[in-house]
């Protein structure tokens, strides 16, 4: 059970803009800042966006992030079939049992 | 280009104790306040944080591993190290190291990782 709560799949058609929800709580996302990561399978997670919504050099700006609360979402615009992936959000627990935290993934299909 | 790589046993029997290193080049580990960290993923689950290390030896640790992680760094070296005791099947992933954000823990992002290496807990 992962501290960040994402959905465990999400689709659409190529062309199309898709949004990932990471939910959490005011220890972690509420007072913490939120990054996210892109896994293609059989490789390394990549950063995608830090800071809530700061993407690193190379990253294109079809990716985005913004944080609202407790909770954090990832949209992607122009869906390519290359970007079909498992993506993660993680931030900083400042809880009792501080640390870094991650959702549990959102397999992404585009269909 | 800053690079990480991973090494050790691929395969560690039950109760004994895992250890890895991370060797870090394109960049000196002790030249920046960036953290040095390591996260696994078991096969076909999740990202697991444990734990992250500065150069000056300063550590956090995923409290659910505390008891049994020591992550240690080398600068002479430009390592940093992973040793992960009394391991079970539970234990069985795909271990990465990467680098942490700088600054304040609340900051706690990573780029770039390592390729990981999957390290096997079985008799």
């Amino acid at each position: 059970q992962s501290v960040l709560t994402q959905p465990p799949s999400v689709s659409a058609a190529p062309g199309q803009k898709v949004t990932i929800s990471c939910s959490g709580s005011s220890s972690n996302i509420g007072n913490n800042y939120v990054s996210w990561y892109q896994q293609l399978p059989g490789t390394a997670p990549k950063l995608l966006i830090y800071d809530n919504n700061k993407r690193p050099s190379g990253i294109p700006d079809r990716f985005s992030g913004s944080k609202s609360g407790t909770s954090a979402t990832l949209g992607i615009t122009g869906l390519q079939t290359g970007d079909e992936a498992d993506y993660y959000c993680g931030t900083w627990d400042s809880s009792l049992s501080a640390g870094g935290v991650f959702g549990g993934g959102t397999k992404l299909t585009v269909l | 280009q800053l690079q990480l790589q991973e090494s050790g046993p691929g395969l560690v029997k039950p109760s004994e104790t895992l250890s890895l290193t991370c060797t870090v080049s394109g960049g000196s580990i002790s030249s920046s306040s960036y953290y040095w960290g390591w996260i696994r993923q078991p096969p076909g689950k999740g990202l697991e944080w444990i734990g992250s290390i500065y150069y000056s030896g300063s550590t956090y640790y995923n409290p659910s591993l505390k008891s049994r992680v020591t992550i240690s760094v080398d600068t002479s070296k430009n390592q940093f190290s992973l040793k992960l005791s009394s391991v079970t099947a539970a234990d069985t992933a795909v271990y990465y190291c990467a680098r942490r954000s700088d600054g304040y823990n609340r900051y706690n992002w990573f780029d770039p990782w390592g390729q990981g290496t999957l390290v096997t807990v079985s008799s």
